[in-house]
């Protein structure tokens, strides 16, 4: 079980707009820690996307934003692209842990 | 370049241990914590630990407490992470991962490039 609550799945067709949900509680999310998202290809490690709910490392195209508000998050993709397909996880830190909490990770289709 | 450049894939029997290595080069050694998450197959993301390669000291996820041993070598950049007395459940992808932020806001910008641990009998 999950610290932070994702979809398994969201689908859409190229071009489209898809958005991926990220929900917390007073530990995490809900106590003022960021929230970070991170996509992972297949068969490779883990890429920071957006750090700080909704900055964009250098390198990682503006189709690609974040936002938080209250014990949620989320992450939205526009334009979608073939290359866009891959495991997407949100992470915050959890006071309960006293570390890290991951989503269980939600798989993006494009259709 | 930034580089966490992590050791080889290892099988081992139920009961024993591993010890994995993460090789850091590109950047101030002593500078940037260091993280452990792993990732069972098929499964999502697991925090497993925090090593600050400057002084060594650690703190665990509670799971894994009394089995988890995270060390350091500063003069070859290298961190470690041990987990004992393996189980089944123990298969998993092993990564190491650079914090940046802040230790009560950590975001991970380099990761290594896995190590796949398999316990089987």
């Amino acid at each position: 079980q999950s610290v932070l609550t994702q979809p398994p799945s969201v689908s859409g067709a190229p071009g489209q707009r898809v958005t991926i949900s990220c929900t917390g509680n007073s530990s995490n999310i809900g106590a003022g820690y960021d929230v970070h998202w991170y996509q992972q290809l297949p068969g490779t490690a883990p890429k920071l996307l957006i750090y700080g709910n909704n900055n964009r490392p250098s390198g990682v195209p503006d189709r690609f934003s974040g936002s938080k508000s209250g014990t949620s998050a989320s992450l939205a993709i526009t334009g979608l692209q073939a290359e866009d397909e891959a495991d997407y996880y949100c992470q915050s830190y959890d006071s309960s842990l006293s570390g890290s909490g991951f989503g269980g990770g939600t798989k993006l289709t494009v259709l | 370049q930034v580089q966490l450049v992590q050791s080889g894939a290892e099988v081992k029997k139920p009961g024993a241990s591993v010890k994995v290595s993460c090789k850091a080069s590109g950047y101030t050694f002593t500078s940037y914590y260091m993280h452990w998450v792993r990732q069972a197959p098929g499964q999502g993301l697991e925090w497993m630990g925090i090593i600050n390669p400057s002084g060594g000291s650690t703190t665990y996820a509670q799971k894994f407490q009394g089995r988890v041993t995270m060390t350091r070598d500063t003069s070859t950049s290298t961190v470690y992470m041990e987990l004992s007395s393996l189980r089944s459940e123990d298969t998993a992808v092993y990564y190491c991962a650079r914090m940046s932020g802040y230790y009560y806001n950590p975001r991970y910008d380099y990761w290594g490039q896995g190590t796949l641990v398999t316990v089987s009998s």
